[in-house]
C-alpha cells in the first residue's frame, strides 16, 4: 500500500518561531509537493521538488523554503511563522515513470496554527 | 492560463438519488482533467483522470465523468449516492511546467448525503 506520511498531524507555534514540516514517501516516487489548503480557495502549491536537491517555486512559495536532501524525504520550512499561515499543509508525491500526468498519492495533512 | 471552475460550493442530496457536482475548465489546449476526493480527517484520493482517450471516464465508487469540450466541462456523476460519498471534491486541471506536472485545484464541492 502507497503511504505518504506527514511528521505530525496538529501543530501549535508562535508567531516568529521557525517551523518544520517533514514528509516522506516509500514509494520510491521522483516528484514531491507541498500544497496549502485553506476553506473557500481549494489547494494551492506552495513548492515541489523533481529530483533530489532539486526544487521549484509553485504559486504561493512567499515566506516559505523547502530541502529534498533525500529522495523519499521532502521539508517545508517557514522561517519566520505568521498568523497567516495558519493553514492545513498537504505533502505530495508522484511518479515520473509513464509520463507527467501520474496520480499524486497525498498525506493525512497536518494543521497549522500560528498564534 | 488554464483554470477549473466548481460551480456549486455545497451539493445535498439524498441517499439513493443521483449525484451531480459540475467542473468547467478553461485551457488553451487539450488537458488532463482529475477528479480527486477528500473524506473528513483523510488525504486526498484521486477517483478518476481523463488524458484524451475515451470521453467517459469511469472511477471508483460508482463514480463516472463526462469530457465534453464543446461546454468545456468535466462533472462529475453517480446514478446512486451513499452515506459514505459525503466529502469534499476537487475538480483540478494538470499543466505541464517545463515538463514537470502541475495540479491546479478547483475550490471544492462539499457534498451532503442525507438519509
Amino acid at each position: 500500500d502507497v503511504k505518504v506520511t506527514q511528521s505530525s498531524r496538529y501543530l501549535v507555534k508562535r508567531t516568529g518561531e521557525k517551523v518544520f514540516l517533514e514528509c516522506v514517501q516509500d514509494m520510491d516516487h521522483e516528484n514531491m509537493f507541498w500544497y496549502r489548503q485553506d476553506p473557500g480557495l481549494g489547494l494551492r502549491l506552495i513548492y515541489f521538488s523533481y529530483d533530489v536537491k532539486m526544487k521549484e517555486k509553485g504559486d504561493i512559495p512567499e515566506g516559505y523554503s523547502v530541502s529534498r536532501e533525500k529522495k523519499e524525504r521532502f521539508s517545508l520550512i517557514l522561517e519566520s511563522a505568521s498568523t497567516n499561515q495558519t493553514s492545513m499543509y498537504l505533502c505530495a508525491s508522484s511518479s515520473s515513470d509513464g509520463g507527467p500526468f501520474n496520480e499524486q498519492f497525498f498525506g493525512p495533512g497536518t494543521r497549522l496554527t500560528v498564534l | 492560463a488554464q483554470s477549473v471552475t466548481q460551480l456549486d460550493s455545497h451539493v445535498s442530496v439524498s441517499e439513493g438519488t443521483p449525484v451531480l457536482l459540475r467542473c468547467n475548465y478553461s485551457s488553451s489546449y487539450s488537458p488532463s482533467l482529475f477528479w480527486y476526493v477528500q473524506h473528513p480527517n483523510k488525504g486526498l484520493q484521486l477517483l478518476l483522470k481523463y488524458t484524451s482517450a475515451a470521453t467517459l471516464v469511469k472511477g471508483i465508487n460508482g463514480f463516472e465523468a463526462e469530457f465534453k469540450k464543446s461546454e468545456t466541462s468535466f462533472h462529475l456523476t453517480k446514478p446512486s449516492a451513499h452515506m459514505s460519498d459525503a466529502a469534499e471534491y476537487f475538480c483540478v486541471v494538470a499543466l505541464l511546467n517545463t515538463g514537470f506536472q502541475k495540479l491546479v485545484f478547483g475550490t471544492g464541492t462539499r457534498l451532503l448525503v442525507s438519509p
